[in-house]
């Protein structure tokens, strides 16, 4: 079991817009940067949001982050096929005192 | 162009001992500090221990506490993992991650391409 929360797949068509959620704790998204993961697939995961909502140079602004309490949420909008892939939310666990990541959400598009 | 390169890993008996390298290069590698991610086959991610830029802060997961040593050369850019009493459950893709600042945030902006421990006998 993952310390946060994340639905295991989504879907959307297209050019449509899709969000991912991440539900913590105090301990960990209550208190700590969320970051954001993009692993297609058989590569290793890449960076897409740090700091909650900051993206990388290199990615497109399609995609974005956000941070409410103890939740996080990925928005990737003008979907395209390239997108496919697992996503995984990450941050810091203060008490457990270990990095913690989601079980990762696997987005397919139709 | 940042570059991690993991290398040590393959096919060990449970209960032996394996150590992971990873060769990085193309940033200042003590400025930073890493991290070791390990990734189950069709698993998700899980975070395996992360040093600090000057190994004065180190973690481990509750799964490889006491069996494994993470640990760091800043004159070679180059990071470890010793592994032993090595169990069927530590078989994953090891990856190598570099830390967005000089302390142990869990911010990984570059990732190498894995090494494959596979625990059987």
């Amino acid at each position: 079991q993952s310390v946060l929360t994340q639905p295991p797949s989504v879907s959307a068509a297209p050019g449509q817009k899709v969000t991912i959620s991440c539900s913590g704790s105090s301990s960990n998204i209550g208190n700590n940067y969320v970051s954001w993961y993009q692993q297609l697939p058989g590569t290793a995961p890449k960076l897409l949001i740090y700091d909650n909502n900051k993206r990388p140079s290199g990615i497109p602004d399609r995609f974005s982050g956000s941070k409410s309490g103890t939740s996080a949420t990925l928005g990737i909008t003008g979907l395209q096929t390239g997108d496919e892939a697992d996503y995984y939310c990450g941050t810091w666990d203060s008490s457990l005192s270990t990095g913690v990541f989601g079980g990762g959400t696997k987005l397919t598009v139709l | 162009e940042v570059q991690l390169v993991e290398s040590g890993g393959g096919l060990v008996q449970p209960g032996r001992s394996l150590r992971l390298s990873c060769a990085a290069s193309g940033f200042t590698f003590d400025d930073y500090a890493m991290h070791w991610v390990r990734q189950a086959p069709g698993k998700g991610l899980e975070w395996v221990s992360g040093i600090s830029w000057n190994s004065g802060s180190i973690g481990y997961a509750d799964s490889v506490k006491g069996r494994f040593t993470i640990s760091r050369d800043n004159a070679k850019n180059s990071l470890y993992l010793q592994m032993n009493s090595l169990r069927a459950e530590d078989t994953a893709l090891y990856y190598c991650a570099k830390d967005k600042t000089i302390a142990v945030t869990g911010i990984y902006d570059y990732w190498g391409q894995g090494t494959l421990v596979t625990v059987s006998s």
